[in-house]
């Protein structure tokens, strides 16, 4: 199984709603990361998880918040988003850290429309 | 931080056409990716490089390290290989970083 999955792959919400995103891989991969991806840009890192510890945050708000439960799973929780915050959530997952280039493998992402 | 620009932006050709995709960076990398991106979203990943040169079917990626250049080429164009292609480095500073990107190439195969 060489799949990263993504649930759901639509999501409408309002700015005082509370939903989670959801991504798994069964590839035994320890290092997972979500990315946001604004129409015609390419993807930004948000956050990486190393051996289920969060390795990075790259200044994201803490209406976004991470959570990765176990090896295979990686959740990210909104809370209070804002319209801006409307984009493509992609999820990937390497082997280990990306250290030595390390190939990543993509989720068909979450399409994200706050109103 | 690196720095990845890609060219051309755009390019439509027709169906049949050689395609080169072109990748610059501006320090240097443990690695290269070339990914791909159908509208809807999904990104699969095509290569990865740390040197030399590889082929997949119709695709062949290659790299010049030292003038920190690779370059994407696509055979015998087809119009399913219409897509966003993605250009993306890891750092080799060590550190648990994502990919950097470069802002992609839209290519458009016309039958």
């Amino acid at each position: 199984d060489t799949e990263v999955t993504q649930t759901p792959k639509h999501l409408v919400m309002g700015m005082t709603n509370k939903k989670s995103l959801k991504c798994e891989q069964h590839m035994g991969h320890r290092a997972m990361y979500w990315y946001k991806q604004k129409a015609k840009k390419p993807p930004e890192l948000m956050f990486v998880y190393s051996y289920e510890k969060l390795s990075i945050n790259e200044s994201v708000p803490s209406r976004f918040s991470p959570e990765c439960p176990n090896s295979s799973l990686l959740n990210l929780h909104l809370h209070a988003l804002q319209p801006e915050d409307s984009a493509l959530y992609l999820c990937a997952s390497s082997p280990r850290i990306i250290l030595m280039g390390e190939t990543q493998y993509f989720g068909p992402g979450t399409r994200l429309l706050v109103l | 931080k690196n720095e990845v620009e890609q060219s051309p932006q755009n390019l439509t050709a027709q169906e049949g056409e050689f395609i080169t995709i072109n990748c610059s960076y501006s320090v240097g990398i443990s690695a290269l990716h070339w990914l791909q991106q159908h509208p809807g979203g999904g990104i699969v990943s095509l290569f990865m490089l740390s040197s030399g040169k590889k082929k997949h079917g119709r695709l062949i990626a290659t790299i010049n390290i030292q003038e920190k250049h690779s370059s994407l080429h696509i055979t015998a164009s087809h119009p399913r290989d219409s897509a966003v292609y993605i250009c993306a480095v890891s750092d080799s500073g060590g550190g648990a970083d994502g990919l950097t990107f470069g802002k992609g190439t839209h290519l458009i195969i016309q039958p």
